[in-house]
């Protein structure tokens, strides 16, 4: 198996514009969530998924924010219009959901960079 | 809210050395605990989970603990070699599947 894939593995992008970032899950995994990583505020989670469907959102920052998730093999996460602060690295992670050994594999992440 | 914190930040030792690193959590109720660890530009690895039911884990060189009753976990390395250098990341899983982490601890293992 190849793993949680992610692209691109680096965004730089002016304020202002949309960004997207995009995501491929473990296949066979049933949950996908998505993270972001920064210095100040360390990895917190911004949403994840359960059999495609939003579960919890409580984690995406502002209505600039968006994810979706239209079919068990792939995912996004939109920001638009982009800021500096969105500078980060966002990470994807997939789970089977098998048990309480089960943990979430993680892909390598987008770097962004909001100038 | 639950909230994760790791200490040492940052952490410097000889090649050889035995170590721990420390993890507390403020709420108990958590469905398990698993120790990360990240290397520079790349994901996350899980290196030991403990079950809320355990009380350790081992792997290999990497012994983890977990006392939920005073919310905390340790993680020992034995032998520390270089190739251990890394950002070691505890996080604790709250309703089956939210993790919430700590800030990490930066290991430097010298030669």
């Amino acid at each position: 198996d190849a793993g949680v894939i992610q692209s691109p593995r680096h965004e730089v992008t002016e304020m202002g514009q949309e960004v997207t970032l995009r995501c491929k899950p473990i296949s066979g995994h049933n949950s996908l969530f998505w993270y972001r990583q920064t210095m100040m505020r360390g990895l917190e989670l911004l949403i994840y998924f359960n059999n495609n469907v939003p579960i919890d959102d409580s984690g995406m920052p502002e209505d600039r924010f968006s994810a979706k998730m239209p079919n068990a093999s792939f995912s996004t996460l939109k920001i638009q219009p982009s800021e500096p602060r969105d500078s980060a690295v966002y990470f994807c992670a997939s789970f089977s959901g098998r048990g309480q050994a089960d943990t979430q594999y993680f892909g390598p992440g987008t770097r962004l960079t909001v100038l | 809210k639950q909230e994760v914190t790791q200490i040492p930040a940052a952490l410097s030792v000889p090649e050889g050395e035995n170590l721990v690193l420390n993890c507390s959590f403020t709420d108990s109720a958590i469905y398990n605990l698993q120790w990360f660890r990240q290397d520079p530009g790349k994901g996350l690895t899980s290196l030991l989970l403990i079950q809320s039911s355990q009380r350790e884990q081992t792997s290999g060189r990497l012994n983890a603990s977990l006392d939920k009753s005073s919310g905390r976990s340790t993680l020992y390395i034995a032998a520390s070699q270089p190739g251990d250098s890394a950002t070691y990341l505890c996080a604790v899983t709250q309703g089956a599947q939210k993790l919430v982490f700590g800030q990490g601890t930066r290991l430097t293992i010298n030669p």
